[in-house]
């Protein structure tokens, strides 16, 4: 299946600093999407990467595709404490989501 | 718009009884998914639809039936509840499968 992996299970860092999380997936896709889940809540969309774009930019977020890797990588700038949350990554027709990477930002 | 919405928000069963999950969607969106989230784990699909009158089974549908009578609902049904149904559950809707997904706040379900 198209399942997307993330890594790494869990990351903690401080206010400021910032976040890398990445993702693996199986087969070929056409776009890859991450989302981000806060605690007990639903799962929000983030950024979608189109698999003929190479780096998006949306705010504070990059996200990288390498279509070769069958990868993604998504990074958080500058992060504050409300972006404590559980990241996922998912590939269209998939409709599955892995385990996802659980951030924490201590203040 | 309301995007998403989910009823009830928790709930607690007995082993046997059953009950009835809505989802509705102000979107017009055509794709809706019911998922189960367990603790630590990432979504598990149980069943989804891509038009009203349509459903089929995700990976875990075993214990559950769905109904899309109509475009904006999407109903999950718990026949003889168990132990194991325990979970989150989510309701999610989208434009096509290879647009993002709005999801619906969530199911507590307990089931002792």
């Amino acid at each position: 299946s198209q399942q997307g992996e993330e890594d790494p299970q869990a990351l903690s860092i401080q206010e400021g600093e910032n976040a890398t999380m990445n993702c693996s997936y199986k087969t070929s896709i056409n776009n890859l999407q991450w989302y981000r889940q806060n605690s007990g809540r639903g799962l929000v969309h983030l950024i979608l990467i189109r698999s003929n774009e190479r780096e998006k930019h949306s705010g504070r977020l990059r996200v990288t595709l390498d279509t070769s890797k069958k990868s993604s990588s998504l990074l958080i700038t500058a992060s504050r404490a409300a972006d404590t949350a559980s990241y996922f990554c998912a590939t269209p027709g998939d409709m599955r989501f892995g385990a996802g990477t659980r951030l924490t930002v201590k203040p | 718009n309301a995007g998403v919405t989910q009823t009830p928000k928790f709930r607690v069963l007995k082993t046997g009884q059953s009950m009835t999950l809505l989802c509705a969607q102000d979107m017009n969106h055509e794709y809706m998914y019911w998922y189960r989230q367990d603790p630590g784990m990432g979504l598990r699909l149980i069943h989804y639809s891509v038009g009203e009158g349509t459903t089929a089974k995700g990976e875990v549908p075993d214990g559950y039936n769905v109904s899309r009578l109509k475009k904006q609902n999407f109903l999950l049904g718990l026949e003889s509840a168990a132990p194991s149904q325990t979970s989150v559950y989510f309701c999610a809707s989208s434009y096509h499968t290879s647009y993002e997904q709005y999801f619906g706040p969530g199911t507590r379900l307990t089931v002792t």
